[in-house]
């Protein structure tokens, strides 16, 4: 059981390049979310989606878009990227049902993008 | 606007010690989480509570919520070196589901010495 897969796992841009970060679950879950997590800060909503096809926008969503077209699926795209979002990127997923409400969110790896 | 506050947010403490890490928040929510991360590492699941009273313990760590004080802990017993990591918690911004998503604290950087 992979839980949530991201990738890439790094990845360095020049200011105004676009990239999209993608994330994948196997849990058959809801609720999928991006967060961004920078030095002293914790961690900050980017996007999220309750469903497949449904978006939302999050605490710090200029800047980034999002589509989740498969329910397994939630990509995360920088359309012309700054020094700003030199960040750690994380996805997450949950569910509403089941046992996997009680464990809370679960989260990947991580993508660690530096823009230059 | 739901509000995260974590304190301390750095820590430098003795093996051996006890102390506690204060989580509060701003508006009403019944489940809040704690995470572990390590440098350069994913988020690690500690403790999710679930309703006012809830208490958990895994080896040396313990957590607790008063919801009526919108409020957690986290207790470290006899800490030892390997329980150095950054401490996080964070609150579900809706009640009874996770629909919205978590606001977490800055954390809390533990560092425990030999």
């Amino acid at each position: 059981n992979a839980g949530v897969t991201q990738t890439p796992k790094f990845r360095v841009l020049k200011t105004g390049q676009s990239m999209t970060l993608l994330c994948a679950q196997d849990m058959n879950h809801e609720y999928m979310y991006w967060y961004r997590q920078d030095p002293g800060m914790g961690l900050r909503l980017i996007h999220y989606s309750v469903g497949e096809g449904t978006t939302a926008k999050g605490e710090v969503p200029d800047g980034y878009n999002v589509s989740r077209l498969k329910k397994q699926n939630f990509l995360l795209g920088l359309e012309s990227a700054a020094p700003s979002q030199t960040s750690v990127y994380f996805c997450a997923s949950s569910s509403r049902f089941g046992p996997s409400l009680w464990r809370g969110y679960t989260f990947g790896s991580g993508t660690r993008l530096t823009v230059v | 606007e739901l509000k995260v506050e974590q304190n301390p947010l750095f820590l430098s403490m003795q093996e051996g010690k006890n102390y506690t890490i204060y989580c509060n928040y701003s508006t009403t929510s019944d489940r809040l989480y704690w995470y572990r991360q390590d440098p350069g590492k994913s988020l690690e699941s500690l403790f999710v509570l679930l309703s006012n009273g809830a208490v958990k313990q895994e080896g040396r760590l313990m957590a607790s919520l008063d919801t009526k004080a919108r409020l957690s802990t986290l207790h470290i017993t006899a800490a030892v070196h390997d329980l150095s990591a950054t401490y996080f918690c964070a609150v579900d911004k809706n009640l009874g589901g996770g629909a919205d998503g978590l606001t977490f604290g800055k954390g809390t950087h533990l560092i425990i010495q030999p």
